[in-house]
């Protein structure tokens, strides 16, 4: 089956980290081009970093950019996002998606809660 | 890195048509041939629905299309059903190899 899987988000204290997964199944993983999106409770899509195939190219939203760190490991077919110096702001359901002529194929997310 | 502007709500009864617009600038909407739409029911993940602006990928009904003229982007919904109602988001690259994001709009049938 084709299809993304997220895991790893959970409750963080601020100022801490998580490291977010996205397992790949189904197609061929290191021929996409893979992106982080992420949602608020409530609010809008938000895009945070996108991946190139070989890993060499990464790019962020400035809101994350030096606290996030994307990565990809195409032996493992999975996906990273590592996250730190977490704000309250960061919030989230993290949704990871393959590229391929529009973001085509999500995960289901997984969600983090920044709270003391 | 400003969201594209969406409304935040439309409506329209069963068999009408809607058009939600998404108006970004000339370094985003109007200087990329690459905006695509997204449907997201209630806790559910987002879909895609359009993308390279008016293409539609397999299995997405062809009551949905989108355009673009200029800086703004527009995604239309024909012969509205009631399982359309969910929200719609754009989204365009940007500059350096970004994307960005409408608000989105809450699409209700009447």
């Amino acid at each position: 089956e084709v299809q993304l899987v997220e895991s790893g988000g959970g409750l963080v204290q601020p100022g801490g980290s998580l490291r977010l997964s996205c397992a790949a199944s189904g197609f061929t993983f290191s021929s996409h081009r893979m992106h982080w999106v992420r949602q608020a409770p409530g609010k809008g899509l938000v895009w945070v970093s996108l991946i190139d195939t070989d890993g060499y190219t990464t790019t962020y939203a400035d809101s994350v950019k030096g606290r996030f760190t994307i990565s990809r490991d195409n032996a493992k077919n999975t996906l990273y996002l590592q996250v730190n110096s977490l704000r309250a702001e960061d919030t989230a359901v993290y949704y990871c998606a393959r590229d391929g002529g529009g973001l085509g194929l999500w995960g289901q997310g997984t969600l983090v809660t920044v709270s003391s | 890195q400003s969201a594209l502007t969406q409304p935040a709500s439309v409506s329209g009864s069963p068999g009408q048509s809607i058009t939600i617009s998404c108006t970004g600038t000339s370094s985003d909407v109007g200087g990329y041939n690459y905006v695509s739409w997204y449907e997201q029911h209630p806790g559910k993940a987002p879909k895609l629905m359009i993308y390279d602006v008016s293409k539609r990928p397999s299995g997405v009904s062809n009551r949905f299309s989108g355009s673009k003229s200029g800086n703004t982007a527009s995604l239309t919904i024909s012969g509205l059903q009631a399982e359309d109602e969910a929200d719609y988001y754009c989204c365009s690259y940007a500059s350096s190899h970004t994307l960005i994001f409408g608000g989105g709009t809450k699409l209700t049938v009447l």
